[in-house]
């Protein structure tokens, strides 16, 4: 199984502020997805593919990375871009989530 | 528009069954895998298995294999994650998803419900 940890756990940062979340699989990855969740939603799928985002996504968000470690950059942080972000690899079996980085208002 | 909607919270006791239901609509159920996310409390998502409405193809997570099933009846556009003896430990709130693109099942999850909190308490 391949495992993925993101870091860091909690990123305190501004509005209008760049986030950088990290994610490191155990192994090669060969499809990476980033989600958005925020508390009483459901997630929502921002980037696939590493870098490709998901329709409707606004062009501050953007993926990068490739083999084991993936990165996840907001440009210019909104009000409602603070939320828990999670990696997920769905290139193998079984498929497997990151534990979550939470973007929190500094 | 593409809509998945779930059923509503069940509150249970530990051993009793259980089968929650994703209704899908504004596109073709058959021909897009769709699966089943657990978050349990305060933690973060797990990948349980998908299923291919088409023909009942299923597959599943190593670690939920043999602890829940997944099903579809797409003469109803619906599919379900059902418990036959449920435990303390399978409290969470469960999320259905649509694989993004029809045809092969290594695709990430573009279309999610709006999730069915699950308490299992004696």
């Amino acid at each position: 199984e391949i495992v993925l940890t993101q870091s860091p756990g909690t990123l305190s940062l501004s509005p209008g502020g760049r986030a950088t979340l990290s994610c490191r699989a155990s192994q090669s990855v060969s499809q990476l997805a980033w989600y958005q969740h925020k508390l009483g939603q459901a997630p929502r799928l921002l980037i696939y593919g590493a870098s490709s985002r998901a329709t409707g996504i606004p062009d501050r968000f953007s993926g990068s990375g490739s083999g084991t470690d993936f990165t996840l950059t907001i440009s210019r942080l909104e009000p409602e871009d603070f939320a828990v972000y999670y990696c997920q690899q769905y290139g193998s079996s079984p498929r497997t989530f990151g534990q979550g980085t939470k973007v929190e208002i500094k | 528009e593409v809509q998945l909607v779930q059923s509503g919270a069940e509150v249970k006791k530990p051993g009793e069954s259980l089968k929650i239901s994703c209704e899908a609509s504004g596109y073709s159920f058959i021909t897009y895998w769709i699966g089943w996310v657990r978050q349990m409390p305060g933690k973060g998502l797990e990948w349980m298995g998908i299923i291919y409405p088409g023909d009942s193809d299923t597959r599943y997570s190593p670690s939920f294999k043999g602890q829940v099933t997944i099903s579809a009846d797409k003469s109803f556009n619906i599919a379900f994650l059902q418990w036959s003896s449920l435990k303390a430990s399978d409290t969470a709130m469960y999320y259905c998803a649509r694989l993004q693109s029809s045809g092969n099942f290594y695709q990430p999850f573009d279309y999610w419900g709006q999730g069915t909190l699950v308490t299992v308490s004696s």
